[in-house]
């Protein structure tokens, strides 16, 4: 079965400072892909980042950043220079035409 | 261009009720997919629409869940009867070709459905 681990129910993390959030995955898909979704108080789910399997270049986008370790089946995301408005619920997701979530890491970002 | 709307946000209701909630997915979007997120659990996939064709709905629960996408346009999932463990976040998302090909997918904000 496909399945997407999130160990951290909940990181903190200084105004400005960096802070990596950890996923790992299990999948018997060749090819498929990888998210963040960041989910504010507001509620949308945003999509933060996206990697494709295939490629070994570590996606980023701006401030956010991932380390792909394919063999190890890890996905984390790096958030830098850190602010308030990143506060949120970041959950993890692989999949190729329906997404497998993990349970989500609550972020507090504070002042 | 707007997003992927839900109605209602929130809706409570007892045990035993129907709740019809709505999506209306991104215009010109063919792919609609479902979600559910048990509070504390993992966001779930229930079904996946192309146009008005179910294409997979291997995640949905049990025969209490009824999705429809008539016209291929907005969709509605029923719940008949509710029972207390529908209790949870349903997402509504969107996506121009299918995730399959990578495409991504949009959410939207969620409709709260508390059953008492």
């Amino acid at each position: 079965a496909q399945t997407v681990t999130q160990s951290q129910p909940e990181m903190s993390v200084q105004e400005a400072e960096t802070v990596t959030l950890s996923c790992t995955y299990d999948t018997s898909e060749s090819d498929y892909y990888l998210f963040w979704y960041k989910q504010p108080p507001s509620r949308q789910m945003i999509l933060v980042i996206r990697q494709e399997a295939y490629k070994q270049q570590n996606a980023t986008e701006n401030r956010f950043s991932v380390n792909f370790q394919k063999a190890a089946k890890s996905f984390s995301l790096k958030i830098s220079d850190s602010q308030l408005g990143d506060a949120a619920m970041y959950f993890c997701a692989s999949g190729t035409y329906k997404y497998i979530f993990g349970t989500g890491t609550r972020l507090k970002v504070l002042a | 261009e707007a997003g992927v709307t839900q109605f209602p946000s929130h809706s409570v209701i007892e045990k035993g009720q129907t709740v019809t909630l709505r999506c209306d997915p991104i215009s010109g979007h063919d792919n609609l997919y479902w979600y559910r997120r048990v509070m504390g659990k993992e966001i779930k996939f229930l079904l996946h629409f192309v146009k008005e064709s179910k294409q997979d709905e291997s995640g949905m629960p049990n025969n209490r869940f009824l999705a429809e996408r008539t016209g291929g346009t907005y969709s509605t999932l029923k719940v008949q009867p509710a029972e207390l463990e529908d209790s949870g976040v349903y997402f509504c998302a969107s996506s121009l070709r299918t995730a399959y090909s990578g495409n991504t997918i949009y959410f939207g904000e969620g409709s709260w459905l508390t059953v008492v």
